[in-house]
């Protein structure tokens, strides 16, 4: 089952510069999308998230991309800082209920 | 901050046992799941909780699977007969509101041998 899925397993990116981490859903029902941040020995920390009915959502550095006809999310850091290294994780809910499917984790490594 | 605290942090247990996850969710949150990680797999939902009844289940949660908020403050996933595949780290989280995201707990490892 891919519902959610996170083709790039890492990316290694300088300190200062932008990243992207990509993410693609199948499910059409998911109406609701949150990106999730791990660190080893820890849970996932939330991060940032947007509703299917809006294209972008800002919080300081991250910024999230919604693409509903693409089925197509984007999470983007700009600066990038050594401590944003860690597990990124996307994930969606469906419009019945709060279950959320997770994608399985980009390693985001930011170099400095 | 607030945070959800989970109990042990790392269990072994023999095949075949019972065991109790524990967890404290925050305080005024009313929502309330386990989610677990096989180790190089994604996080996967295993049920939510809201008062007092089990809302969502997958798959994965069957009859060996249990859950209990035992008080205003804990809520625990039980194992009745652990197998080698429910070695995981699992999760337990809560929210009030889904619309800011849950707060998840730091997990607990099991490993069952």
């Amino acid at each position: 089952d891919q519902q959610v899925k996170q083709n790039s397993p890492s990316l290694s990116v300088q300190e200062g510069r932008i990243s992207i981490l990509n993410c693609d859903y199948t499910n059409s029902m998911f109406d609701y999308f949150l990106w999730y941040k791990k660190y080893p020995a820890e849970g996932p920390t939330f991060l940032i998230s947007i509703s299917s009915i809006k294209d972008k959502n800002e919080d300081g550095r991250f910024t999230v991309f919604l693409n509903k006809s693409a089925k197509h999310l984007s999470l983007h850091i700009v600066p990038s800082q050594p401590g944003d290294s860690a597990v990124y994780f996307c994930a969606a809910r469906g419009n019945a209920g709060n279950m959320l499917t997770f994608g399985g984790g980009t390693r985001l490594m930011v170099k400095p | 901050e607030p945070e959800v605290t989970q109990t042990p942090s790392h269990q072994v247990t023999q095949m075949g046992q019972e065991v109790i996850l524990r967890c404290v969710p925050i305080s005024n949150h009313l929502y309330f799941y386990w989610y677990r990680q096989i180790l190089g797999q994604k996080v996967e939902f295993l049920v939510s909780f809201y008062n007092n009844e089990i809302s969502e289940k997958s798959e994965i949660f069957d009859d060996q699977f249990s859950v209990e908020r035992p008080d205003g403050s804990n809520f625990t996933l039980k194992i009745r007969s652990t197998k080698l595949e429910d070695s995981a780290m699992y999760f337990c989280a809560s929210s009030d509101n889904l619309r800011y995201g849950y707060t998840f707990g730091s997990g607990t490892r099991l490993t069952v041998v």
